[in-house]
């Protein structure tokens, strides 16, 4: 079965610079989240998107910025990138459409961020 | 807000025997979802088992269960025979309703599960 799709898994970027993170949602999935996960720290939700709008906002600060594309994918953009934004960077979907009565949210694989 | 607690950081099991990892929950909604997810090493998050807060029987996949008692807000994982690669971090997670009308996953703090020969 498809799962969830994310790009780049590595990245290592400078402080002050910028980053792009990708997400590919499970086909048919409407709802994508994005979870920041420090070292040694629980997932943190930082934002979701229903059907290509926001839907809400977590602990997301403002220099991270994110958008859902009209096939769903969904990209996380961070500026002025700081020593404490390096974490894996988890995007999950989900089937809110009542099919599942979970709702759960399945998590791709995430992308480990290091800032020097 | 809703809480989640795990108090045990770490636990150690012996291959083919069970294993309890706590979890507690506080949440004013009466609709409310609690999962169990597995982190290996490599970092995925894997999804183990569900409980809806009307499911009236406890959740069980395959070798988990999960101890729900509504009334003591706890929901507890047991991983039976336990195996080598059943090492990793485990985390609780309640689903939260957003005033956007999505929902979020707030975690516990997770318990390191190490299983030993």
């Amino acid at each position: 079965a498809a799962g969830v799709i994310q790009s780049p898994r590595h990245l290592i970027k400078e402080k002050r610079e910028t980053a792009t993170l990708k997400c590919y949602p499970i086909p048919r999935h409407d709802t994508v989240y994005w979870y920041q996960q420090g070292p040694g720290q629980d997932p943190q939700f930082l934002i979701s998107f229903y059907e290509k709008m926001q839907s809400d906002k977590g602990s997301i600060p403002d220099r991270f910025s994110a958008q859902q594309f009209s096939d769903y994918h969904s990209e996380l953009n961070m500026s002025s990138l700081e020593l404490g934004d390096s974490a894996l960077y988890f995007c999950a979907s989900s089937d809110n459409t009542g099919a599942s009565s979970y709702n759960e949210q399945f998590f791709g694989p995430g992308t480990r961020l290091t800032v020097l | 807000a809703q809480k989640i607690t795990q108090t045990q950081p770490g636990m150690f099991v012996q291959e083919k025997e069970a294993v309890t990892l706590d979890c507690t929950y506080d949440t004013s909604d009466p609709s409310y979802g609690l999962f169990w997810y597995k982190q290996p090493s490599s970092g995925e998050m894997i999804f183990l088992i569900y409980q809806g807060s009307y499911d009236q029987q406890n959740a069980t996949e395959g070798r988990y269960s999960l101890n729900f008692q509504k009334a003591r807000k706890s929901a507890n994982l047991v991983i039976s025979a336990s195996q080598l690669g059943d090492s990793a971090m485990y985390f609780c997670a309640m689903r939260e309703r957003l005033t956007g009308g999505g929902n979020k996953l707030t975690f516990g703090t997770g318990t390191q599960l190490k299983v030993e020969l």
